[in-house]
């Protein structure tokens, strides 16, 4: 059971490069996060997911995108990488997405934008 | 809209020195409480919940009780240990928030031998 999985753990892209950043959770959890963690800021929900083929922004959702074609997987989209993009991204599962429930994060992508 | 306050940091402890880690929150309503902690190079894991006012959240020698009349959830531990270095933060959760964690800025324990 490797719980939440992310891929890449770093990646440094140019100014308008693009890249797409993979969650995966093998615990047949509904709902799905994308966070962003900057320092003295804690983390920030970029858009979050209640089920397969289904998306929501979050807080920060601007310059991102995200798609939920299988249950298992998020993923991460950004279209024309921007420096103040650079940041810590963390992908978080739970089961029911209630206010009580737990979520489960990944390790982490740490990227770069020159 | 909801807020959570953490005390600044970093802080510094010597081993089996008392912690305590203050937290205060904003929100409408009856938030869920939360401490996440994040070992150096590592993703948030769950340390310890509570749900509902004056339940108190246990893990790891760590507590932390849900106080609706202060709006607080501090943690604290008895005894801290080298192995305790980490960042910590507190979070809420609750239905008018779309499902998102509201985290604090987080709160760094460094603690020597």
């Amino acid at each position: 059971n490797a719980g939440v999985t992310q891929t890449p753990k770093f990646r440094v892209l140019k100014t308008g490069q693009s890249m797409t950043l993979l969650c995966a959770q093998d615990m047949n959890h509904e709902y799905m996060y994308w966070y962003r963690q900057d320092p003295g800021m804690g983390l920030r929900l970029i858009h979050y997911s209640v089920g397969e083929g289904t998306t929501a922004k979050g807080e920060v959702p601007d310059g991102y995108n995200v798609s939920r074609l299988k249950k298992q997987n998020f993923l991460l989209g950004l279209e024309s990488a921007a420096p103040s993009q650079t940041s810590v991204y963390f992908c978080a599962s739970s089961y029911w997405g209630t206010p009580r429930d737990t979520q489960y994060f990944g390790p982490g992508t740490r990227l770069t934008v020159l | 809209g909801n807020s959570v306050t953490q005390m600044e940091g970093p802080v510094t402890l010597s081993e089996e020195a008392f912690l305590t880690i203050n937290c205060t929150y904003t929100a409408t309503g009856y938030p869920s409480l939360f401490w996440y902690v994040q070992y150096p190079g590592e993703g948030l894991q769950l340390l310890l919940k509570a749900t509902k006012a004056d339940d108190k959240g246990s893990n790891k020698g760590f507590e932390a009780t849900y106080r609706k009349e202060t709006t607080s959830f501090h943690l604290e531990k008895g005894s801290v240990q080298v192995s305790d270095s980490a960042v910590y933060f507190c979070a809420l959760n609750q239905e008018t928030s779309g499902s998102r964690l509201t985290f604090g800025e987080g709160t760094q324990l460094t603690v020597n031998p």
